[in-house]
């Protein structure tokens, strides 16, 4: 079965600086989706990034980039310029092609930014 | 856009009480998911539906039922509730499957998300 680590129960940025949160997969599989998504406190969770296995580049989304690394079975998330609105709960997710299309998720990284 | 409306965002409920919450999407969707989120395990599928009228055991099944008669709305069912479900509940859609095409895969696997139900079980 597959799981999805996220080591870091919280983290800390100052504003305008760079962060980043890990995550760590386990799968057989070789094509597959990867995500991360965003909770902010009381507000409903929203996608921040993915990235399709197949593909070698790196996603990035404005202030948000991942380091995929698929030998390694690593998929951080970088997130440049911190502004105080990224303060959230940052969850990693994977997904199979096959199947149902579940998603499966770390514990979460709680993110602060200081002023 | 999506959206994905979940009828309570907060409930107080006694032990042994039968507890509904509900989802209600406004698109077309074909899967529909209820997780359950706790400090330090993060989301754990409860059960997903893929069909009206169709269901699946997610991880965590036990303690819970569900029920999909429409494509819009898939509803969570704690028959008799314990202090153990006491939790923040998600349910999300998702358009279809992913299908790889040339050029490509067929949709984006974005999940929706609505705003979560917190339960409390005393």
């Amino acid at each position: 079965a597959q799981t999805v680590t996220q080591s870091q129960p919280e983290m800390s940025v100052q504003e305008a600086e760079t962060v980043t949160l890990s995550c760590t997969y386990d799968t057989s599989e070789s094509d597959y989706y990867l995500f991360w998504y965003k909770q902010p406190p009381s507000r409903q969770m929203i996608l921040v990034i993915r990235q399709e296995a197949y593909k070698q580049q790196n996603a990035t989304e404005n202030r948000f980039s991942v380091n995929f690394q698929k030998a390694a079975k690593s998929f951080s998330l970088k997130i440049s310029d911190s502004q105080l609105g990224d303060a959230a709960m940052y969850f990693c997710a994977y997904r199979n092609l096959e199947g149902y299309n579940k998603l499966i998720f770390g514990a979460g990284t709680r993110l602060a930014v200081h002023p | 856009d999506v959206k994905v409306t979940q009828s309570s965002r907060y409930l107080v409920k006694r032990t042994g009480e039968k507890v509904f919450l509900e989802c209600v999407q406004d698109m077309d969707h074909e899967n529909m998911f209820w997780y359950r989120q706790d400090p330090g395990l993060g989301l754990r599928l409860i059960y997903f539906s893929y069909d009206v009228k169709m269901k699946e055991k997610g991880d965590i099944p036990e303690g819970y039922s569900v029920s999909r008669e429409k494509k819009e709305r898939f509803s969570l069912i704690l028959e008799s509730a314990s202090t153990n479900q006491t939790s923040m509940y998600l349910c999300a859609n998702f358009p279809g499957t992913l299908v790889r095409l040339a050029g490509g895969l067929a949709n984006t696997g974005e999940l929706f998300f609505g705003e979560g139900s917190r339960l409390t079980v005393l």
